[in-house]
C-alpha cells in the first residue's frame, strides 16, 4: 500500500532556528510531491511542489524542499523560522493515477 | 484566485440525523474531493469525483455518500450520523493532470452528539 510518513509529529523551535521536517513515501512509480501548510484557523494552502527538473524546490515564505529519489524523501527546510511559521505542515504525494496521499502532519510551534 | 467554499464552518447534529455538507468551487475544476481530518491521522480520502455524476470511493467511504449533479458542486452526505463521524471535513478541487495540487476549502467542523 502506498503511504506517506512524517516522522515528527510535533516540533518546537525558537525563532531564528533552522527547520527540517522529514517526509518519506512508499511508491515506486512516478510521483509528484507537495507540501501544504495549515495556519491556525485557516484552510490548507500549497507551500511548494515538485513534479520534474531541479530536485531542490523553492516555495513561498522562504521554504524549500529537496527531492531525493533514492531515499524516497522530500524533506522541507527553512534556514530561519519565524513565529508566524507556527502551523501544521502536511507532506503529500500524488501518483500517476492522480490520487493524493497525505502524511499525518507535523505541528510546528515557534517560540517568540 | 480559485475559491472552494464550504457552506458551514461549524455544525452540530444529533446521532441518526441525515447530514449534508456542501462544497462549491468557482474555477471550473473537473476534480473534486472530500477528506476528513483527524488529529494524528492526517487527511483521509472519503470520496472523489472526476466529472459530473461520477463518483469514486476513497479510502474510508463507509457511512458516507456523495452527489455531483453540477460540475461546481460536490455534496457529502452522512446517511445516519454517528459520533465517530465527528471530525473536520475538507473539500478540495483541482484541474485534471498529475502536476496540479489541490485548492482546499476552509473546512466544516462537524460534531455529532
Amino acid at each position: 500500500a502506498q503511504s506517506v510518513s512524517q516522522h515528527n509529529h510535533h516540533v518546537i523551535l525558537s525563532e531564528a532556528a533552522s527547520l527540517e521536517l522529514g517526509c518519506n513515501y512508499s511508491y515506486g512509480g512516478t510521483v509528484n510531491l507537495f507540501w501544504y501548510v495549515q495556519y491556525p484557523g485557516q484552510h490548507l494552502q500549497l507551500l511548494l511542489k515538485y513534479f520534474s527538473g531541479d530536485p531542490l524546490v523553492k516555495g513561498i515564505k522562504g521554504f524549500e524542499a529537496e527531492f531525493i529519489k533514492s531515499k524516497f524523501s522530500f524533506n522541507l527546510r527553512k534556514p530561519s523560522v519565524q513565529w508566524s511559521d507556527t502551523a501544521e505542515y502536511f507532506c503529500a504525494v500524488k501518483n500517476n493515477f492522480n490520487k493524493f496521499y497525505f502524511g499525518s502532519g507535523t505541528k510546528l510551534n515557534v517560540k517568540p | 484566485d480559485v475559491k472552494v467554499t464550504q457552506s458551514s464552518r461549524y455544525l452540530v447534529k444529533r446521532t441518526g440525523e441525515k447530514v449534508f455538507l456542501e462544497c462549491v468551487q468557482d474555477m471550473d475544476h473537473e476534480n473534486m474531493f472530500w477528506y476528513r481530518q483527524d488529529p494524528g491521522l492526517g487527511l483521509r480520502l472519503i470520496y472523489f469525483s472526476y466529472d459530473v455524476k461520477m463518483k469514486e470511493k476513497g479510502d474510508i467511504p463507509e457511512g458516507y455518500s456523495v452527489s455531483r449533479e453540477k460540475k461546481e458542486r460536490f455534496s457529502l452526505i452522512l446517511e445516519s450520523a454517528s459520533t465517530n463521524q465527528t471530525s473536520m471535513y475538507l473539500c478540495a478541487s483541482s484541474p485534471p493532470g498529475q502536476i496540479y495540487g489541490y485548492t482546499f476549502g476552509s473546512g466544516t467542523r462537524l460534531t455529532v452528539v
